[in-house]
């Protein structure tokens, strides 16, 4: 069965640096999403992109962060410059038309 | 702003027993609403997806219902296992559709043998 991968699965990085995460979605699908939780916290959203560009964002999504489909394949988070409340679990998902939101495993962030 | 709330937060069942897991949502402009199951420092795994047009999914000894006049959807367990043990999240997309879902904080579930 077809699934979404993200990489990496751990990612340890310093205050202030950038980061960028990496998924890439089911091939067929034409939605994609980044979301993050917070340990202990809820699952929450960040983004959604479609078309090649941003459908809608949360208010979390400000202006250090930005997303990316580079190819026809990959699709990116960057943090530009990292804060310590940066550190979470990251999932990217995807979806086709009124299918299901099919999640990757996560890339954990923590910022030291 | 869309709420939506899991009761409870944590439920811990004898193996066998038929459960049910309560989300609430105080929007009713629904496009659907999603069953997750997340397992520790896991993704989410979808089970089932209710589109705002239907009563209820079923898969396996899972079943969904949906009642938008209320506000609420269940998910039922039956013959509960073991292995059913997880975090039981339900997420909800309002009718912009492809966009925003909202998450509830979840049922951490245990099922002893």
């Amino acid at each position: 069965e077809p699934e979404v991968t993200q990489t990496p699965s751990h990612q340890v990085t310093q205050m202030g640096q950038e980061v960028i995460l990496r998924c890439v979605p089911i091939s067929n699908h034409l939605y994609f999403y980044w979301y993050r939780q917070i340990l202990g916290q809820k699952v929450e959203f960040l983004v959604s992109f479609y078309n090649n560009e941003i459908s809608e964002k949360s208010e979390i999504f400000d202006d250090q962060f930005s997303v990316e489909r580079p190819d026809g394949s990959n699709f990116t988070l960057k943090i530009r410059s990292t804060k310590l409340e940066d550190s979470a679990m990251y999932f990217c998902a995807s979806s086709g038309r009124d299918s299901p939101l099919h999640f990757g495993n996560g890339t954990r962030l923590t910022v030291t | 702003k869309q709420e939506v709330t899991q009761i409870p937060a944590a439920l811990s069942v004898p193996e066998g027993e038929n459960l049910v897991l309560n989300c609430s949502f105080t929007d009713s402009a629904i496009y659907n609403l999603q069953w997750f199951r997340q397992d520790p420092g896991k993704g989410l795994t979808s089970l089932l997806l209710i589109q705002s047009s239907q009563r209820e999914q079923t898969s396996g000894r899972l079943n969904a219902s949906l009642d938008k006049s209320s506000g609420r959807s269940t998910l039922y367990i039956a013959a509960s296992q073991p292995g059913d043990s997880a975090t039981y999240l339900c997420a909800f997309m309002n009718s912009g559709g492809y966009q925003k879902v909202t998450f509830g904080i979840g049922t951490k579930l245990q099922v002893i043998p």
